[in-house]
């Protein structure tokens, strides 16, 4: 069964850019979409945009403007750099794989902290 | 974007009731529709997808049903276990993906 497992600073100061890696293993990230989501403390979950291996992306239009979501499938990873942050931008951030157009597998999730 | 609506947003229930959650999509999404649980400090995990389609694992007590606009997700039998937040998920057409904000299933 696929793994996923992310990682990056858990801190990031206001206006700067939040900067995360998902690693794979279990499987290949050359097939698939691999997507990043979110959820703030206590709330709901939003999705942010997806990246298929070949490089093609879409993007939540509500972050489209900050968000770039990047592959390196010789290090079966899969990145997400988030521009411009603010204290809203807190939330756990989660990586996911999706065969469809739903999220099969996920990570664990990893909490980034928008704070001066 | 598609807004989905989850009733009720919190639920009460025993051991061994019956218990259904509703997701109501603003617009038709052809049984694109996604079902998660979601456990304190844990990623949510998949139960269904194409509104009524098990997830290989997940216990036949979970079902799905509705067309249209209206989904429901019902546990037959709650067990220990299932005490939970629950989201549903839509993948119709037009991007981007969305979520309803949850059901918080608690024991009672």
């Amino acid at each position: 069964q696929v793994q996923l497992q992310e990682s990056g600073p858990g801190l990031v100061k206001p206006s700067e850019t939040l900067s995360l890696t998902c690693t794979v293993s279990g499987g290949s990230i050359s097939s698939y979409y691999w997507s990043w989501i979110r959820q703030p403390p206590g709330k709901g979950l939003e999705w942010i945009g997806y990246i298929y291996y070949s490089g093609s992306t879409n993007y939540n239009p509500s972050l489209k403007s900050r968000v770039t979501i990047s592959v390196d499938t010789s290090k079966n990873q899969f990145s997400l750099k988030l521009s411009s942050v603010t204290a809203a931008d807190t939330a756990v951030y989660y990586c996911a794989i999706s065969h469809g157009d739903y999220f099969q597998n996920w990570g664990q999730g990893t909490l980034v902290t928008v704070s001066s | 974007d598609i807004q989905m609506t989850q009733s009720p947003s919190s639920l009460s229930a025993s051991v061994g009731d019956r218990v259904t959650i509703t997701c109501r999509a603003s617009q038709g999404i052809s049984n694109s529709l996604a079902w998660y649980q979601q456990k304190p400090g844990k990623a949510p995990k998949l139960l269904l997808y194409a509104a009524s389609r098990l997830e290989s694992g997940v216990p036949s007590r979970f079902s799905g049903s509705g067309s249209g606009t209206d989904y429901t997700l019902t546990i037959s039998s709650l067990q220990p276990e299932d005490f939970a937040t629950y989201y549903c998920q839509q993948y119709y057409s037009t991007l981007p993906y969305t979520f309803g904000q949850g059901t918080k299933l608690e024991i009672k």
